[in-house]
């Protein structure tokens, strides 16, 4: 069965420093991926897709950059954090399949202060 | 994009059928319609998914009228532990990779609480 890994699931960083969220997919191969963000409020917003290995799609323009150096591997990094990058971050998949659902990690709390 | 428009919040009992509906006027030809469930400091869970009339799995079932401008989901005899917010998602992943539109929005979902 397929499984996603999501880590840190907490993470505290003060203004300025670096970040590195990983993403990993098991058990399938040539998914989809997805990087949101949720704000406290409840909705999701769309950060970044990937169809491949190499091919980023940005929803948002921020401070964020995506990354995915292997095929079931995306990253979420920044070079310097904003106090506005707090929130609650996941990542999904779905298969390439037409409408297939997703299905999202456990997320990453994170709090910049 | 098929804007999708629910309550923000509504209250049941043990036992009770919930069904929650959800608007969208503007829902594209191909757009499917999703329903997700997520618990606190968890990621959302894939619930059912339906294009129209009726489908039904062994948690819920979701009902698309003919035109299909809203749907409701329909969660029988809830429990304690289907309190959560539900997300109604509408959208057409394949208009993402031909256009770079993401049309995979969710909006604030809705905050059901099942009471005693």
């Amino acid at each position: 069965s397929q499984t996603i890994h999501q880590w840190p699931a907490t993470l505290v960083q003060p203004v300025g420093s670096p970040l590195s969220l990983e993403c990993t997919v098991e058990g399938t191969s040539n998914p989809n991926l997805y990087w949101y963000r949720q704000a406290a409020g409840r909705g999701l917003q769309l950060l970044f897709y990937s169809v491949g290995i190499g091919q980023i799609s940005s929803e948002v323009p921020q401070n964020l950059s995506a990354s995915r150096p292997q095929d079931r591997q995306f990253i979420l990094s920044s070079k310097k954090l904003l106090l506005s990058d707090s929130g609650f971050y996941l990542c999904a998949w779905r298969t390439q399949g037409r409408n297939s659902p997703l299905h999202f990690g456990n997320g990453t709390r994170l709090t910049v202060t | 994009l098929a804007k999708t428009t629910q309550p923000i919040s509504m209250d049941s009992y043990e036992g009770q059928e919930v069904n929650i509906t959800c608007s969208h006027n503007n829902i594209a030809t191909n757009d499917y319609i999703t329903w997700y469930q997520q618990f606190p400091s968890q990621g959302p869970r894939f619930i059912i998914q339906g294009y129209k009339t009726k489908v039904t799995n062994e948690v819920a079932s979701l009902f698309i009228p003919a035109d299909r401008k809203s749907s409701t989901l329909s969660l029988p005899r809830v429990s304690l532990s289907d309190t959560a917010v539900y997300y109604c998602l509408v959208g057409d992943i394949f208009a993402i990779m031909n256009s770079g539109y993401s049309t995979l929005t969710f909006g604030k979902g809705t905050m059901l609480l099942v009471s005693p």
